[in-house]
């Protein structure tokens, strides 16, 4: 199975700041690769497919990119609503596999 | 409007069966794939397996022994049977749609999840 490392496993940062979130595959994933978000209240929603596509809905402070192995999640500006967990995943095999999550924390 | 919701037994006891359902509304399970993830507590998701729309199967090879993914379409409902369970099977266990775009390539997307069911493996 493909491992998916992100880091850091937590990010201290404040509102209105720019943030940039790592995710490593332990092999190329030709892009294939999604970010997802999760709230305090167990809740998921998709944010980006395929890299830098963002999904339907999601705001434009939301960014995606990367290729082979190595890939990156941007919020420009952050808003109170953005601090939770976020998970890589990549779909490039099977079965596609999550990263371990980055907590983004109230400065 | 899309919704999934998971019910079932919060309790487990180890070496026993964990049954849960998937209802869904708002999309029919004849046109639309479901994947069954779990979350251990402080861990990341981990795809189980998926019930295909055309009523086709797929499972995580590493649960693929103990796993059993069906449907019932005339009630909207994809279930789980996963047997012999132990501790730490213990999480929160989520459905979700699964979407596809293709642009020439098939891109896949788990673009609506369930509140998520939370269970425990205890004696």
């Amino acid at each position: 199975d493909i491992q998916m490392t992100q880091t850091p496993s937590s990010m201290p940062a404040s509102l209105g700041e720019r943030v940039t979130i790592s995710c490593r595959a332990s092999q190329g994933i030709s892009n294939y690769l999604n970010w997802y978000q999760q709230k305090p209240d167990g809740t998921i929603k998709p944010l980006i497919y395929y890299t830098s596509n963002l999904q339907s809905g999601v705001p434009s402070r939301f960014s995606g990119s990367g290729s082979g192995t190595d890939y990156s999640l941007t919020i420009s500006s952050l808003e109170p609503e953005d601090f939770a967990m976020y998970y890589c995943q990549q779909y490039d095999s099977s079965p596609n596999t999550f990263g371990a999550g980055t907590k983004l924390e109230l400065k | 409007q899309v919704q999934l919701k998971e019910s079932g037994p919060g309790l487990v006891q180890p070496s026993e069966t964990l049954s849960l359902t998937c209802t869904v509304s708002g999309f029919s399970l004849t046109s639309y794939s479901v994947s069954w993830v779990r979350q251990p507590s402080g861990k990341g998701p981990e795809w189980m397996g998926r019930m295909w729309y055309d009523g086709d199967t797929a499972y995580n090879s590493a649960l693929k022994s103990r796993l059993s993914i069906s449907r019932d379409t005339s009630k909207n409902q994809v279930f789980l049977k996963m047997n012999s369970l132990q501790t730490d099977d213990t999480g929160t266990y989520y459905c979700t749609r699964d979407i596809y775009y293709y642009d020439g390539y098939y891109h896949y997307v788990m673009d609506a999840w369930g509140q998520g069911a939370s269970v425990t493996v205890s004696s």
